[in-house]
């Protein structure tokens, strides 16, 4: 079992949609997760960061915490032809494994006009 | 506002040929990581170095060496350069302190082919 899972895609949703991406993890004493965009060709960059069970609210974009269940999730609303990306969960593992931050596969995201 | 820097760019390599690709930051981070990203595959930890001093490894660090040579700078070296090494390597280092990483500062990527 891979430490941090995601479903590679391609995700297409039209403009103006809600993209939903979901993310699994093996660990249980993880203790922060995070969001990162990459382009094509590009540098990952970060879009959230969440520690708390719950949500988490930053413009279009929400991250949803759920420990017990051992995954975190994103939502883009209103997704834009710029949003179009690969989404890569990340997660920092607990103190016994060295604080690895541990990334999944990506999930890649088409958004269309 | 340099960040993560991170050379060189694009290299090519023969197989067998040995090279030591540099990162340096100027954020004053205790935490530096290198990755490699293959297509599909996400980024996978090669080693880390959780403080100045110390380097472990990850997910992959068989035929590469590290050096933390202070805080600021952390080398990896590729001894025998194969071709399944061909790959897009990223220096990253994260924010925050040794319990709670936040946000992870990257460099723009080695594109390494070995032919």
């Amino acid at each position: 079992q891979k430490e941090v899972e995601q479903n590679s895609g391609p995700l297409s949703v039209p403009e103006g949609a809600i993209a939903s991406l979901n993310c699994t993890y093996s660990d249980r004493g993880s203790q922060s997760f995070f969001w990162y965009r990459q382009y094509s060709g590009k540098s990952p960059e970060l879009i959230m960061f969440i520690y708390s069970n719950g949500d988490k609210e930053d413009g279009r974009f929400t991250a949803q915490l759920n420990k017990a269940s051992q995954y975190v999730s994103l939502l883009i609303r209103d997704s834009q032809p710029s949003d179009s990306a690969t989404y890569l969960c990340a997660v920092n593992r607990n103190k016994a494994a060295g604080n690895k931050l541990t990334f999944g596969g990506g999930t890649r995201v088409l958004v269309k006009p | 506002n340099a960040g993560v820097t991170q050379t060189p760019k694009f290299q090519v390599l023969k197989t067998g040929q040995s090279m030591t690709l540099q990162c340096a930051q100027d954020m004053n981070h205790n935490s530096m990581y290198w990755y490699r990203q293959d297509p599909g595959m996400g980024l996978r930890l090669i080693y880390y170095s959780a403080s100045e001093g110390t380097t472990d490894k990850g997910e992959v660090p068989n035929g590469y060496n590290v050096s933390r040579l202070n805080k600021r700078e952390f080398s990896l070296r590729l001894e025998s350069a194969a071709p399944s090494q061909t790959s897009v390597y990223f220096c990253a280092s994260p924010a925050g302190g040794i319990l709670k990483n936040t946000e992870a500062f990257f460099g723009q990527g080695t594109r390494l082919t070995v032919v």
